[in-house]
């Protein structure tokens, strides 16, 4: 069925270090992709998103392409910082469908 | 920040007991649904709602129900708890689905069932 998989952490950086959260998905149709970011003690809230092929989503320094030949969806950011740790889940809904599949978490910590 | 309130935010109860979680938005928002989050598994749909008592079940409802009388009250039911429903319950609104519009979180209700 339908999924995606993200990459398992925990992921730990020191501040200012390149990220990348790896994100694949098995989908039928043309998926819509996210990226949801959870601060610690609070719920989730949407980071960025892709409604189609090539379409980079973009919001706070990071970025992610959707790129439709590898069937990814990666998160990225150039240079990172303390008040980046988070978990960070990747999550898909197909056209028509009322709801959003998530992964299973990255939990990202930056040490300064 | 969306209008959002999960209440309780914190129970213990003992197996066997009803629990009723509620969901409060004052947003007016059409699609309400309620998540758990267990560590290795994500966020995972239990039931969501499309309007005033139009409901319908996600990846994990067994053992759990929903009504939605108003549109800002979303309830989720625990009819006989059981320790394996011991989680972080989070609910969450948009005005349309998920690829028209972004999913708000509440601030989650932590479930401890003994």
């Amino acid at each position: 069925g339908d999924s995606v998989t993200q990459m398992e952490g925990p992921v730990t950086l020191s501040e200012e270090a390149c990220l990348t959260i790896n994100c694949t998905y098995t989908a039928t149709g043309y998926p819509s992709l996210f990226w949801y970011v959870q601060y610690p003690g609070e719920g989730l809230q949407l980071l960025l998103k892709a409604t189609k092929a090539d379409d980079k989503g973009s919001n706070k320094g990071f970025e992610a392409t959707y790129r439709k030949e590898t069937t990814s969806f990666h998160l990225e950011k150039g240079s990172v910082q303390v008040s980046d740790s988070a978990v960070y889940f990747c999550a898909y809904s197909n056209f028509g469908n009322e709801k959003l599949t998530f992964g299973t978490g990255t939990r990202l910590t930056i040490i300064p | 920040d969306a209008g959002i309130t999960q209440s309780p935010r914190h129970k213990v109860t003992e197996t066997g007991t009803p629990v009723t979680l509620r969901c409060h938005q004052t947003e007016n928002h059409r699609y309400m649904y309620w998540y758990r989050q267990d560590p290795g598994h994500g966020l995972r749909l239990i039931h969501y709602s499309y309007g005033v008592k139009d409901t319908d079940k996600g990846e994990v409802s067994d053992g759990y129900s929903v009504s939605r009388s108003k549109t800002e009250d979303f309830l989720l039911t625990l009819e006989s708890a059981t320790s394996s429903q011991t989680s972080v319950y989070f609910c969450a609104i948009s005005e349309a689905g998920p690829i028209a519009d972004t999913q708000y979180f509440g601030p989650g209700t932590r479930l401890t069932v003994l």
